[in-house]
């Protein structure tokens, strides 16, 4: 099975833009999560969604954002970029019905 | 609210060598699930391993062991005969029945294996 794949891998936006990642679990895992990685904060929830649906939110502004699309491809929207959004953004997927999350290669997002 | 706490921040051993690293977490949840993680420098976060609070059973997978204590709230993963493809962050990580698949990382051990 392939795994989980992440787009783009780099990006490098300006402060006050917006940017959009893409996610694609394992092919059958109804469940994404994304979380950030900065070397400050450490890895850090961000939200779940189960078959197009927001089951958890962490502690974020409301200018991340994500959905999940009926094929179970996800996307994450960060909007007003600001120079702490630059971090790695990690997607992971699961099965419904196991708890073992499974990490793509991540998006690696700079904000000058 | 939950914790993980992964005290060191560094370790550096020889090939061969035996390493543990240690994980301490916090719960008020019964049910929870506790896993490792490996970010080489690649980024990609490897699964290495998950336990279930309910089952205090340590075992062995190949060079990977593990300790699992809810006396002490503690996790530890044991690496034996260190290869130098080991270097890497470990992540230690906990999830609640009631949090879902949300993930609580503790701060990240790097384990670099000198030849």
């Amino acid at each position: 099975k392939a795994g989980v794949t992440q787009t783009p891998r780099y990006l490098i936006k300006t402060r006050g833009q917006q940017v959009t990642l893409s996610c694609s679990p394992i092919s059958g895992h109804r469940s994404v999560s994304w979380y950030q990685q900065t070397p400050g904060q450490g890895l850090q929830f961000l939200f779940e969604y189960f078959s197009e649906t927001q089951r958890n939110k962490g502690n974020f502004p409301g200018r991340f954002s994500g959905r999940q699309f009926s094929n179970s491809r996800s996307e994450m929207n960060v909007s007003t970029l600001e120079l702490g959004d630059s971090a790695l953004y990690l997607c992971a997927s699961r099965t419904g019905g196991s708890y073992e999350q499974y990490f793509g290669p991540g998006t690696r997002l700079t904000v000058t | 609210a939950q914790k993980v706490t992964q005290a060191q921040t560094e370790i550096s051993v020889v090939e061969k060598e035996d390493v543990t690293l240690d994980c301490v977490y916090e719960t008020r949840d019964t049910t929870y699930y506790l896993f490792w993680y490996k970010q080489p420098p690649s980024g990609e976060l490897v699964f290495l391993i998950r336990r279930n609070s309910f089952d205090e059973q340590n075992e062995i997978s190949g060079r990977y062991s593990w300790n699992f204590q809810k006396s002490t709230s503690s996790f530890n993963f044991t690496i034996t005969a260190s290869q130098v493809v080991d270097s890497a962050v470990y992540f230690c990580a906990l999830s609640e029945e009631t949090s879902g698949s949300r993930l609580t990382f503790g701060e990240g051990t790097q384990l670099t294996v000198n030849p």
